[in-house]
């Protein structure tokens, strides 16, 4: 079983729908979470981090479940600058593990 | 420019050559890490360091690599006898570590083909 799992997508949505994206971990250790961003051809960028209470930037909501180790993204009223791939990190007091992406796609 | 910078951005070479990329961390970051990625891909861990010390390396990182950080200030990464399966973008990330929840900043990394 991979250490973070998520589904490769493509998602694509129309502008201004909702979008959920979920990841799993493997390692109940793990003890930091994030969201990263990443457009093509560029590197990963810091989203967001998750926080075991949730938290929410804007039209973004994070969610942690430690007991089921799932973590979630959910995007409101999408724009077409949403469109990317979007990685879930965790973090087991070493290197940062990544999943492999979900590509999104938000189409006018 | 007080970001993650990474030289060269792009190195074609022949199979055979050995390459050697650099990585500058944001000057307070301790804690270093390189990290490979190829198309449709999550970035995939190589190794990290804390300060000078190299405190974990991957299964990926077969004998071939070799990364260094003296100093604890710049990393290279130097990749032997290079292969066509090691065309990839090699990224570095830098954090200052331990805050929790610290982000990890990555550079534009190093985008490696060999021919």
């Amino acid at each position: 079983r991979k250490e973070v799992e998520q589904d490769p997508g493509p998602f694509n949505v129309p502008e201004g729908a909702t979008v959920a994206f979920n990841c799993t971990y493997s390692n109940s250790a793990s003890q930091s979470f994030f969201w990263y961003r990443q457009d093509c051809r560029k590197e990963p960028k810091l989203l967001m981090s998750v926080y075991s209470s949730g938290n929410e930037d804007g039209r973004f909501t994070a969610q942690l479940n430690r007991a089921s180790q799932y973590i979630s993204l959910l995007i409101r009223d999408s724009k077409l600058s949403d469109s990317a791939t979007y990685l879930c990190v965790v973090n087991v007091a070493g290197p940062l593990v990544f999943g492999k992406g979900t590509r999104l796609s938000v189409i006018a | 420019d007080t970001g993650v910078s990474q030289d060269p951005r792009h190195k074609i070479t022949k199979r055979g050559q050995n390459v050697t990329f650099r990585c500058d961390p944001i000057s307070e970051h301790n804690r270093l890490y390189w990290y490979r990625q190829t198309l449709g891909q999550g970035p995939e861990f190589l190794t990290y360091f804390q300060n000078e010390a190299q405190l974990e390396k991957s299964r990926l990182l077969s004998d071939r690599f070799s990364a260094e950080r003296p100093k604890g200030s710049f990393s290279t990464l130097e990749i032997q006898r290079t292969e066509q399966g090691d065309s990839a973008m090699y990224l570095c990330a830098s954090s200052l570590v331990p805050i929790m929840n610290t982000e990890a900043f990555f550079g534009q990394g190093t985008r490696l083909t060999v021919v």
